[in-house]
């Protein structure tokens, strides 16, 4: 099984930026890197995806090593409202042609006002 | 454009008891996916429809099924229920090209299911 390895929780300020890493050394060529974060009480809530280079988006960048075998998710300004627990996932190959979102436990990022 | 809606939102079973969980699409996404999620734990992938086909599927056992609508709408039914059952399942919608699943998944808020 394609995993990631991320740290069980991170603190921040508010309106500093945020680095969230993240381990993935059993990544295959065809897998995607994806992030997604899930706020209290509700279902997770896609945030960026990658395969080889950089992306940035509204929300975040992503910075992905040369390698693949890691990861960092961008916040560049930290708000209250970006506490949550924030997935790194691999996309995977599930068979049928199909593809499936495999979820760790996630980091639990606490923002500090 | 409407998001991704689950009913019932909380749920009680009793042990061994079938329950059935419903999901809506988003407007126009034809691929539906289904995740149980433990408290503390992220999310496990249960199984996917694609035009109104089973066409992929995580370790859970023959118990759990589903079913895909002409209208991409989807059900989860759980048969035998048994207290590990009991966590937030959650449904995501994407649009799926072919069979391949492309760009981001839409989550519902999920359905809250506990078997006492």
């Amino acid at each position: 099984d394609a995993k990631t390895t991320q740290p069980n929780s991170m603190e921040s300020n508010e309106e500093e930026p945020v680095h969230l890493p993240c381990n993935h050394s059993t990544i295959s060529g065809t897998d995607y890197i994806h992030w997604y974060r899930q706020l209290p009480s509700q279902g997770p809530e896609y945030v960026i995806h990658g395969l080889t280079s950089n992306v940035n988006n509204r929300m975040a960048s992503l910075a992905i090593a040369e390698d693949r075998k890691s990861s960092t998710l961008i916040l560049h300004r930290a708000t209250l409202r970006d506490a949550a627990v924030y997935y790194c996932i691999l996309r995977v190959y599930s068979g049928a042609g199909s593809y499936q979102l495999t979820f760790g436990k996630g980091t639990k990022l606490s923002v500090i006002p | 454009e409407t998001g991704v809606t689950q009913s019932p939102t909380h749920l009680i079973k009793t042990r061994g008891q079938q329950v059935t969980l419903r999901c809506s699409s988003q407007s126009g996404h034809n691929t539906v996916s289904w995740y149980q999620q433990a408290l503390g734990q992220g999310p496990q992938f249960i199984f996917q429809y694609y035009r109104e086909e089973e066409n992929g599927r995580g370790n859970f056992p023959p118990r759990f099924s589903g079913l895909q609508f002409p209208n991409y709408s989807s059900e989860l039914n759980v048969n035998a229920l048994e207290l590990d059952d009991s966590a937030l399942y959650l449904c995501a919608s994407s649009l799926g090209q072919g069979a391949r699943v492309t760009t981001e998944a839409f989550f519902g808020q999920g359905t809250r299911l506990t078997v006492v």
